[in-house]
């Protein structure tokens, strides 16, 4: 079974450039999950998808990223414009069931994404 | 405060030694338990949930303290590839999204 994917696997760009990141998840899954690390710092929630409805966007940093789920199936993840402290590696996850708190989550490979 | 602590190590070891590692987590209401384990420039993997009673998968014990409010994680007999960045991840009741510790490192040598 294939696992989380994700793309590009590093992306680098200028401030104020557009990014938009992709995420496939597990075949079935129907929750999804963003997650970014800030070098130096943990990896910290952005948002979770339940299908294709927003369950929480409590992590979203500012109103420069936008996440959609289109059909619940991938899942992209823009940012716009890009500023240099969003440097930092995102990760995607996904898990099964409709018990999602007690759901393990499995991570894609990330995106590293570097601003200049 | 940071909803979960971790020593960011290095934990420095031979092989075949024992190491153990432990984890606060500062929200009484987190209900779910995991060690992750994450190689350079890798996706965290699971590990193994914890759970109250404490489960052991091989050489990893997991034990959790609810009154205390942490986790630990032994390893027993380490290996080599069992060099890593180990992370504690916490799960809150009826909230889907995970706390991360920042990770404690493990180095075994030969």
């Amino acid at each position: 079974e294939a696992g989380v994917t994700q793309f590009p696997s590093h992306s680098v760009i200028e401030k104020g450039q557009t990014v938009t990141l992709r995420c496939d998840p597990i075949s079935g899954h129907d929750n999804l999950y963003w997650y970014r690390r800030v070098m130096g710092k943990e990896i910290k929630f952005l948002l979770h998808f339940v299908k294709e409805s927003k369950q929480d966007e409590s992590g979203m940093p500012n109103n420069r990223f936008l996440a959609e789920r289109t059909g619940g199936t991938y899942s992209t993840l823009k940012v716009q414009p890009a500023e240099l402290e969003d440097s930092g590696v995102y990760f995607c996850a996904s898990s099964q069931s409709l018990r999602a708190s007690t759901d393990t989550q499995y991570f894609g490979p990330g995106t590293r994404l570097t601003v200049l | 405060r940071k909803e979960v602590e971790q020593d960011p190590g290095p934990f420095n070891v031979p092989e075949g030694a024992t190491v153990a590692f432990n984890c606060t987590y500062s929200n009484s209401a987190s209900q779910s338990f995991f060690w992750y384990r994450q190689d350079c420039r890798k996706e965290p993997k699971l590990l193994m949930s914890v759970y109250s009673s404490g489960n052991e998968d091989g050489r990893f014990t997991a034990q959790l303290n609810r009154a205390s409010q942490y986790i630990s994680l032994l390893i027993r007999d380490s290996k080599l590839s069992d060099s890593a960045t180990y992370l504690c991840v916490v799960n809150r009741y009826n909230f889907n999204k995970f706390y991360f510790g920042s990770g404690t490192k493990l180095n075994v040598k030969p």
